[in-house]
């Protein structure tokens, strides 16, 4: 049973434009919730986060959205760039040192 | 934020041996490591938690015979996956947190292939 999902394996967009991943969980009990972003062979890289008190967390060109009664998150990203291509991973864990419960990804190409 | 150093990035092994990866928190203690598998085009999946000074907690579906798990110390957890079978040939990335947080930080992950 897959707890976070991630249900658009790619998405391209124009550079300057805005992108936008999704993702949704299953489990209530999920409190925090983090994207991490992923080059080829090499270990994902923290990007942002949120915590369920809050619905909106932003940090430069990068916003997080949180739908607690959807159970849905998003990422935008404004604007898009050339070097956010990559693979972005949305993840959620319970209170707590529990480990992190990753979605299959997001492969965001941004074209020039 | 906190540094986490994993190696060899990179090993080509035959079927048959064993194969060990270090995973090593650099600036801070890490009592709980984590030991994430990912195959191409798939998800992070999460393989075993690793605590310092006792067993593994591994997944389900994860042969703890197969990928032993020392965390020997505060800063230093190992990965062994022992006589590798081409099967095995994946993505290996440890993690840890520092103490009572959720926010997880990587290894460079390291790419086995099994030949």
């Amino acid at each position: 049973d897959q707890q976070v999902k991630q249900n658009s394996p790619s998405l391209s967009v124009q550079e300057g434009r805005i992108s936008i991943l999704n993702c949704d969980y299953t489990n209530s009990m999920f409190d925090y919730f983090l994207w991490y972003k992923k080059y080829p062979a090499e270990g994902p890289t923290f990007l942002i986060s949120i915590s369920s008190i809050k619905d909106k967390n932003e940090d430069g060109r990068f916003t997080v959205f949180l739908n607690k009664s959807a159970k849905h998150l998003s990422l935008h990203i404004v604007p898009s760039q050339p070097g956010d291509s990559a693979v972005y991973f949305c993840a959620a864990s319970k209170a707590g040192n529990t480990p992190l419960v990753f979605g299959k990804g997001t492969r965001l190409s941004v074209i020039a | 934020g906190a540094v986490v150093s994993q190696h060899p990035s990179r090993v080509i092994c035959k079927s048959g041996t064993s194969v060990k990866i270090e995973c090593r928190s650099l600036d801070f203690q890490a009592t709980t490591m984590f030991w994430y598998r990912q195959f191409p085009k798939q998800s992070l999946m999460l393989m075993a938690t690793s605590n310092e000074g006792s067993k593994a907690t591994y997944e389900q579906g994860v042969e703890k015979d197969k990928f032993l798990i020392n965390h020997a110390s505060l800063t230093l957890s190992t990965l062994t996956v022992t006589s590798a079978h081409p099967e095995d040939s994946s993505f290996y990335i440890c993690s840890a947190s520092l103490a009572g947080g959720s926010r997880l930080f990587f290894g460079e992950g390291s790419r086995l292939t099994v030949l």
